[in-house]
């Protein structure tokens, strides 16, 4: 089975920093994916990482460590429309996607 | 748009009722998923289909039934929900075999209230 841990809520300030973290205990592992969800909207992808490390994407960066089940989403610059719920999923095999319970983070002026 | 469509986005039915969700996809993917999303809980994986076989369901009630009639269409037949069913129904796709870049694609949700 799969158990994913991520924070309830996040507020920060316009223009500032704001690390996601999620921690997971997996059967199997083959990735692990951020998802930004608006209100009412789908969820879409921002981040992928299967190997350790840093991957960049503009103002999202994601990081991984698969010794320490470890990940984290950090959000640079922020932005009022960066407001939304960001959801950790880490893969299991070919398809199975296992989800955390999302991260809302709310971005105030 | 995502690539993934979903229709209704809005849906409210008796406990009685029976109705179908639709989900289609125009992505080329040849897997398509089925998931819950309750308020302040994880998206729960409902069913999964691979080339029109599915290939998980993970106790799901058996007043969902999913239908798969070709790998770019998916229904959710739904009868006697109870009101514990209502819910955000999302549809995804994705590639099989996954390999880097091989992300699921969301719809935007079916949102089901059961009165």
């Amino acid at each position: 089975g799969q158990n994913i841990d991520q924070p309830t809520e996040m507020t920060a300030t316009e223009g500032a920093i704001v690390q996601i973290n999620c921690t997971y205990q997996t059967s199997g592992f083959n990735g692990l994916f951020w998802y930004q969800q608006h209100a009412g909207e789908a969820p879409t992808f921002l981040s992928y990482n299967v190997l350790d490390g840093l991957e960049e994407k503009g103002r999202f960066s994601s990081f991984l460590s698969r010794s320490k089940g470890y990940s984290y989403l950090l959000l640079k610059e922020l932005q009022m429309k960066d407001s939304a719920s960001y959801l950790c999923a880490v893969r299991d095999g070919d398809y199975k996607l296992s989800f955390g319970a999302g991260t809302t983070v709310t971005v105030r002026a | 748009e995502t690539g993934v469509t979903q229709t209704p986005r809005h849906l409210v039915m008796g406990m009685t009722n029976k109705k179908s969700l639709k989900c289609e996809q125009h992505l080329g993917h040849n897997a398509m998923y089925w998931y819950k999303q309750s308020a302040k809980k994880p998206l729960e994986l409902m069913f999964v289909y691979n080339f029109k076989e599915q290939t998980e369901n993970n106790s799901v009630p058996s007043r969902f039934s999913p239908e798969c009639p070709n790998s770019s269409h998916l229904f959710l037949h739904l009868h006697t929900l109870q009101p514990e069913d209502s819910a955000l129904y999302l549809c995804a796709s994705s590639l099989i075999p996954a390999s880097e870049g091989t992300e699921a694609f969301f719809g935007q949700g079916t949102r089901l209230t059961v009165v």
